[in-house]
């Protein structure tokens, strides 16, 4: 079963409009980590931001939001302001507990295409 | 700081050759994975190390791929026979471990990957 799912392989937007990008999780622990990565084109995974299973306010990182549901299991990212560079694949990925030691897996990605 | 540093960046074998790649994790990380990311797809995880131990290598074709991490530090992955379907990236990330799950959670960071094309 995917731990990680990410329902939109692409999303088109406009410069500086905002934009959300959908993950949503599967686990039955109580204590899970959430973190959102890019990827550009060079390759590299740059991480974005984190949120904690029992942070109990949305994490944010200067243009980058977590909107997390857990009820909902969902951990949506939102853009705001969005500009050219932020042209990139993102990626959704949760680190669980898994025999005593952590383990972080990963969704399938978002390609996000800024248009000016 | 130094990153995770990876080599080679790019390796083109034949099929049935073998191939090995090197990580060396940010100073101080217990924990090491290798993702494979074919691409247009996301990272999934190959296996995981807990200092020199393996804490998951359920995803790692062990008929074929083997990793080892001495001393906990530096780590390898090999591949022996490749097949045209091992040709992906294959990324290396570190990352440190909390004394306690009550603790912030602290971000994996990535090598630049090394890029296997298999012909």
């Amino acid at each position: 079963a995917q731990k990680i799912t990410q329902t939109q392989p692409g999303m088109f937007v406009q410069e500086k409009e905002a934009v959300t990008l959908d993950c949503t999780y599967d686990t039955s622990d109580q204590s899970y980590g959430l973190f959102w990565y890019k990827q550009p084109s060079s390759g590299e995974m740059i991480f974005l931001i984190y949120q904690g299973s029992y942070d109990e306010q949305n994490a944010t990182e200067g243009r980058y939001s977590l909107n997390f549901q857990k009820a909902r299991k969902s951990a949506n990212l939102v853009i705001s302001a969005s500009q050219l560079g932020d042209s990139a694949m993102y990626f959704c990925a949760m680190r669980e507990i898994f025999q005593g030691a952590q383990k972080l897996v990963f969704g399938q990605g978002t390609r996000l295409t800024i248009n000016p | 700081e130094a990153g995770v540093a990876q080599s080679p960046r790019y390796k083109i074998i034949e099929k049935r050759q073998s191939v090995a790649f090197w990580c060396n994790p940010i100073s101080g990380h217990a924990t090491l994975y290798w993702y494979q990311q074919i691409l247009g797809q996301g990272p999934k995880l190959l296996i995981q190390f807990q200092n020199n131990g393996v804490v998951d290598d359920s995803q790692l074709p062990k008929d074929r791929f083997s990793a080892e991490r001495l001393k906990g530090v530096d780590s390898t992955l090999k591949i022996q026979p490749a097949k045209l379907e091992d040709s992906a990236v294959y990324l290396c990330a570190s990352s440190f471990t909390q004394p306690s799950p009550q603790l912030r959670d602290t971000e994996a960071f990535f090598g630049q990957g090394t890029r296997l094309t298999v012909v």
